[in-house]
C-alpha cells in the first residue's frame, strides 16, 4: 500500500530534550516536505527536499533541522524543543515529475512540549 | 510575500444545503489551485483542483470556480451530507510541479448538521 508513515504519532516531551520525528514514504517520490498545523494558521511549511541531499527552508524553519540521506526518509529534528513548537506535524511527499502536484500526507504527529 | 486568504473560518449548514468556501490569492502568477479535505483526526487529502486555463471544474457534488482577474477561487459543495464535515484547505501555486511552492489558506471548518 502506497503511504507516508510518521513516527511517533503522539509525543509529550520537555523543553530542551532533543527529539526526532521520522517520516518514510514507499512511493519513490523525489519531493518531501514537513508542515506544522496550528489553529487559525493552517498548514505552514517548515522544510522541504527536492531529492536526496537537497533540502531547503520553508516558511517557518526556526528551531528545526532535517536531513535527506535516502530517498524514502525525511526526518524532522528538534534539537532543543520549546513550548511554541507544540503543534501537529505532517510529513508529505509528491512526485516531482507529476502533473497534479498532489501532496500525499502522513497521518500526523502531535507534539506537546512542556 | 505570497499569501492565500480563506473565508469563512467556520461554516455550519443543514444537511442537503449547499456550502461555499472562498479563497483569495496574492501572487498573480499562480496557476494551480488544489483543495484539500481533512477529516477529524485524519490527514489532509486532495479532493479537487483547478488550473488557470479553466474557469470551473466539477466532480459529482463538488465544484471549484476560478476568477483569475479578481484572483479568487471557490469551493462549492451541493447537497451536503454529514460526511462532508471536515476542515477544508485551499491552496495556490504557480504550477503543478512539486518544485512550485504551495501556499495554503488557513482552513475552513465545515459542519453539516443532520
Amino acid at each position: 500500500e502506497a503511504q507516508v508513515t510518521q513516527n511517533p504519532r503522539y509525543l509529550i516531551t520537555v523543553t530542551g530534550k532533543k527529539l526526532t520525528v521520522t517520516c518514510s514514504q514507499n512511493m519513490n517520490h523525489e519531493y518531501m516536505s514537513w508542515y506544522r498545523q496550528d489553529p487559525g494558521l493552517g498548514l505552514r511549511q517548515i522544510y522541504y527536499s527536492m531529492n536526496v541531499e537537497v533540502t531547503d527552508k520553508g516558511d517557518v524553519p526556526e528551531g528545526y533541522k532535517v536531513s535527506r540521506k535516502e530517498k524514502r526518509n525525511f526526518p524532522l529534528i528538534l534539537e532543543s524543543p520549546s513550548p511554541n513548537q507544540t503543534s501537529l506535524y505532517f510529513c508529505a511527499s509528491s512526485p516531482s515529475g507529476g502533473n497534479t502536484g498532489e501532496l500525499f500526507f502522513g497521518e500526523g504527529s502531535r507534539l506537546t512540549v512542556l | 510575500g505570497e499569501n492565500v486568504e480563506q473565508h469563512p473560518s467556520t461554516l455550519s449548514v443543514q444537511e442537503g444545503d449547499s456550502a461555499v468556501i472562498k479563497c483569495t490569492y496574492s501572487d498573480s502568477a499562480s496557476n494551480y489551485f488544489p483543495w484539500y479535505k481533512q477529516e477529524l483526526g485524519k490527514r489532509p487529502q486532495l479532493i479537487i483542483d483547478i488550473r488557470s486555463n479553466v474557469g470551473e471544474k466539477k466532480d459529482q457534488r463538488i465544484a471549484v470556480t476560478l476568477n483569475k482577474t479578481a484572483k479568487h477561487f471557490s469551493l462549492h459543495i451541493t447537497e451536503t451530507q454529514p460526511e462532508d464535515s471536515a476542515v477544508y484547505f485551499c491552496a495556490a501555486k504557480r504550477g503543478p510541479a512539486a518544485t512550485d511552492k504551495l501556499i495554503f489558506g488557513t482552513g475552513t471548518r465545515l459542519q453539516v448538521f443532520p
